[in-house]
């Protein structure tokens, strides 16, 4: 079955580093990719997203890239900021097989950055 | 716009009590999918709705119901509660099932006691 695997964290920077958050998938079809992000007491929000192979999203200062080939859709941002810190969500959608429009979502990673 | 509004924000509710929660999508909206948030098992997808017909539905017991209304807007209910019930629900609306972003609610966080 289609699933999605991120890296645990948190993942604790300073203000101004470099941020990856890895992610993986496996999904039998043909599946669009999604970031999402969480704040204390919110509900998601859409960070960017990828609908096929080689398509980069980007938002915000944000990227990521649809890797078929390493099924992989990695999230980047150059410098990050305080108001960063949140819990970010890679999730897939794959509407080829029964699974439809639901989305399919790793476990999260807690991002702290300090100034 | 304005995006999707979940009532109530939050609710106490007794073990054996049932419950419903509504949500309204964005306007123009047409497909409503809930999904329930907890520390142990993340996001979980409930089940998805479009023109009042569920398209698709989670791996939950039978006590988790929804419907959809001729506006689009929807709801859930949960019978014969239980302590694990207790979980942030989130409600998300798309312009149609076929693979457009989702754009979530604030969601409902539900305590059972």
């Amino acid at each position: 079955g289609n699933s999605v695997t991120q890296m645990e964290g948190p993942v604790t920077l300073s203000e101004e580093a470099f941020l990856t958050i890895n992610c993986t998938y496996t999904a039998t079809g043909y599946p669009s990719l999604f970031w999402y992000v969480q704040y204390p007491g919110e509900g998601l929000q859409l960070l960017l997203k990828a609908t096929k192979a080689d398509d980069k999203g980007s938002n915000k200062g944000f990227e990521a890239t649809y890797r078929k080939e390493t099924t992989s859709f990695h999230l980047e941002k150059g410098s990050v900021q305080v108001s960063d810190s949140a819990v970010y969500f890679c999730a897939l959608s794959d509407i080829s097989n029964q699974a439809g429009t639901a989305l399919i979502f790793g476990k999260g990673t807690t991002l702290s950055v300090s100034s | 716009k304005a995006g999707v509004t979940q009532t109530p924000r939050y609710l106490i509710k007794t073990r054996g009590q049932q419950v419903t929660l509504s949500c309204s999508p964005i306007s123009g909206h047409r497909s409503v999918s809930w999904y329930q948030q907890t520390p142990g098992q993340g996001l979980q997808f409930l089940f998805e709705y479009f023109s009042e017909t569920q398209r698709n539905k989670g791996n939950f017991p039978g006590r988790f119901s929804g419907r959809q209304f001729s506006n689009s807007r929807s709801e859930m209910n949960v019978s014969t509660l239980e302590l694990g019930d207790s979980a942030l629900y989130l409600c998300a609306s798309s312009l149609t099932n076929w693979g457009y972003e989702q754009y979530f609610g604030p969601g409902t966080r539900l305590t059972v006691t």
